[in-house]
């Protein structure tokens, strides 16, 4: 079965710091997806930043990057400059390729210290 | 795009009485939809997957009698809480997907049940 774990219930960082959410999941399928939500206090998820797992290369969005080990199983996000409104619940999830259900982490609280 | 909308964003029942909650894709056509619940401080929970002009496959452990769910067209699924109670009381959010891929969920903005 798949599992998706976070094992930082909270984290907080400086503004204009890095900082970096981990991720560990488990599967026996080699073509899948991860993904990374952002749900701020209005409850939105919000899409951050998807890895196909056939791609080597880390995925990057403006100041969100992953760090994708696939043979780990480790899926990691690196937040640079980090904003007041990068403030958020984070979820990890993955999701198998030609599967419907997308299985979630148990989320990261992520404060930003000003 | 890909713009995914709920109604009500927030509603408070008296215990016993059913409730409707409405999930539309506003821009696209949402061959599935999903219904997940979500506790304070939790993560989701999906409480149901389901596909235009099908019945909805129920996750283990969720009343399908209880949570009546309906996806009669490409663009609205609809939640019913039946006879709510206070334990029924949570945020729920749907979700939907094109079906070209599921790779990507779009998410609504989420209902929030109070059952007094």
């Amino acid at each position: 079965a798949q599992t998706v774990t976070q094992s930082q219930p909270e984290m907080s960082v400086q503004e204009a710091e890095t900082v970096t959410l981990s991720c560990t999941y488990d599967t026996s399928e080699s073509d899948y997806y991860l993904f990374w939500y952002k749900q701020p206090p209005s409850r939105q998820m919000i899409l951050v930043i998807r890895q196909e797992a056939y791609k080597q290369q880390n995925a990057t969005e403006n100041r969100f990057s992953v760090n994708f080990q696939k043979a780990a199983k480790s899926f990691s996000l690196k937040i640079s400059d980090s904003q007041l409104g990068d403030a958020a619940m984070y979820f990890c999830a993955h999701i198998i390729q030609g599967a419907q259900k997308l299985v979630f982490g148990q989320g990261t609280r992520l404060t930003i210290n000003p | 795009g890909a713009v995914v909308s709920q109604h009500p964003s927030w509603v408070i029942c008296k215990s016993g009485t059913s409730v409707k909650i409405e999930c539309r894709s506003l821009d696209f056509q949402a061959t599935t939809m999903f219904w997940y619940r979500q506790f304070p401080k939790q993560s989701l929970m999906l409480m149901a997957t389901s596909n235009e002009g099908s019945k909805a496959t129920y996750e283990q452990g969720v009343e399908k009698d209880k949570f009546l769910i309906n996806h009669a067209s490409l663009t609205l699924s609809t939640l019913t809480v039946t006879s709510a109670h206070p334990e029924d009381s949570s945020f729920y959010i749907c979700s939907a997907t094109s079906g070209r891929s599921f790779n990507e969920q779009f998410f609504g903005p989420g209902t929030r049940l109070t059952v007094l």
